[in-house]
C-alpha cells in the first residue's frame, strides 16, 4: 500500500510569489491534516479536512493560505504572496475515518524556502 | 492550553546502551500519546502510542512508552540502542475532547547513537 505522498519536495521561491504544494493521501483514508515545522520549532497544526469539508482550519495563519481537497482526495495547500516567515517544512498526514485512536500516517514533507 | 515539551534537544548514547527520550504534556481532557520518528529526508514514521489499558506500550522496532500520568510524562526508551536508531523523534499529544483530531507536537529531540 503506498504511504503519504506530497509534491514538490522541495520549492525555492522568492518573497511575493506563489507557491502550491500537494498532498495524496492513502487511498481510502479520509482524514487528512497540513502541519507546518518552522526550522527547530514544534510542528504546528494548520488544518483538517474530512472528505472535501474542512473540519478545522484554526491552524492556518492568515488568509495568504488556502487549502482545498476538491473530490475529497489529494488537496492542495497554496501560499500567495509568499512571505520569508512561511519558510519552513510542510507536512500532511491521512488517517481513517471514525475511529477516536487512529493514527496519523505522515507523508516526507515539502521543505520551502522562501527568499 | 494543550501543549507538549520535550526538554533535551539533543541526547547521545552509547551504542548497545539504554536510551531514554522525554516527553510531558499538558491536555484538559484524557490524552492520547504518541511517538513519531524522522530519518533524514524522510517523513515522520509512527512508532507507537498509548490510548487506553496498560500503561507500558510497545512498539515498532524495540521501542517502549511508559505513560504516567501523576507526572503527565510519556517518556520514550529502547533496552539497548542501536546506531540506527540515530533520527529526530518526536512526542504529540491529542485531547480529542477538547481539541479534536489535531496533534500537538514537541519541538523534537535529535537521538545520536555513538558506535
Amino acid at each position: 500500500e503506498a504511504g503519504v505522498t506530497q509534491f514538490p519536495s522541495h520549492s525555492v521561491i522568492e518573497k511575493g510569489q506563489t507557491v502550491t504544494l500537494r498532498c495524496d493521501p492513502i487511498s481510502g483514508h479520509d482524514n487528512l491534516y497540513w502541519y507546518r515545522r518552522v526550522m527547530g520549532k514544534e510542528i504546528k497544526f494548520l488544518l483538517h479536512f474530512v472528505k472535501e469539508s474542512k473540519q478545522d482550519e484554526s491552524g492556518m495563519p492568515n488568509n495568504r493560505f488556502l487549502a482545498e481537497r476538491t473530490g475529497g482526495t489529494y488537496s492542495t495547500l497554496k501560499v500567495q504572496p509568499a512571505e520569508l516567515e512561511d519558510s519552513g517544512v510542510y507536512f500532511c498526514a491521512s488517517s481513517q475515518l471514525g475511529r477516536y485512536q487512529e493514527t496519523q500516517y505522515f507523508g516526507p514533507g515539502t521543505r520551502l524556502l522562501v527568499l | 492550553a494543550q501543549s507538549v515539551a520535550q526538554p533535551e534537544d539533543q541526547v547521545n548514547v552509547a551504542e548497545g546502551n539504554p536510551l531514554t527520550v522525554k516527553c510531558t504534556y499538558s491536555v484538559s481532557g484524557n490524552p492520547y500519546l504518541f511517538w513519531y520518528v524522522q530519518y533524514p529526508n524522510r517523513g515522520l514514521q509512527f512508532l507507537l502510542k498509548y490510548i487506553t489499558g496498560d500503561n507500558l506500550v510497545k512498539g515498532s522496532y524495540g521501542f517502549e512508552a511508559e505513560f504516567n500520568k501523576s507526572q503527565t510524562s510519556f517518556h520514550l526508551k529502547k533496552p539497548s540502542a542501536l546506531v540506527s536508531d540515530s533520527a529526530l523523534y518526536f512526542c504529540a499529544v491529542r485531547d480529542l475532547q477538547n481539541t479534536g483530531n489535531q496533534f500537538y507536537f514537541g519541538t523534537g529531540t535529535s537521538l545520536t547513537v555513538i558506535p
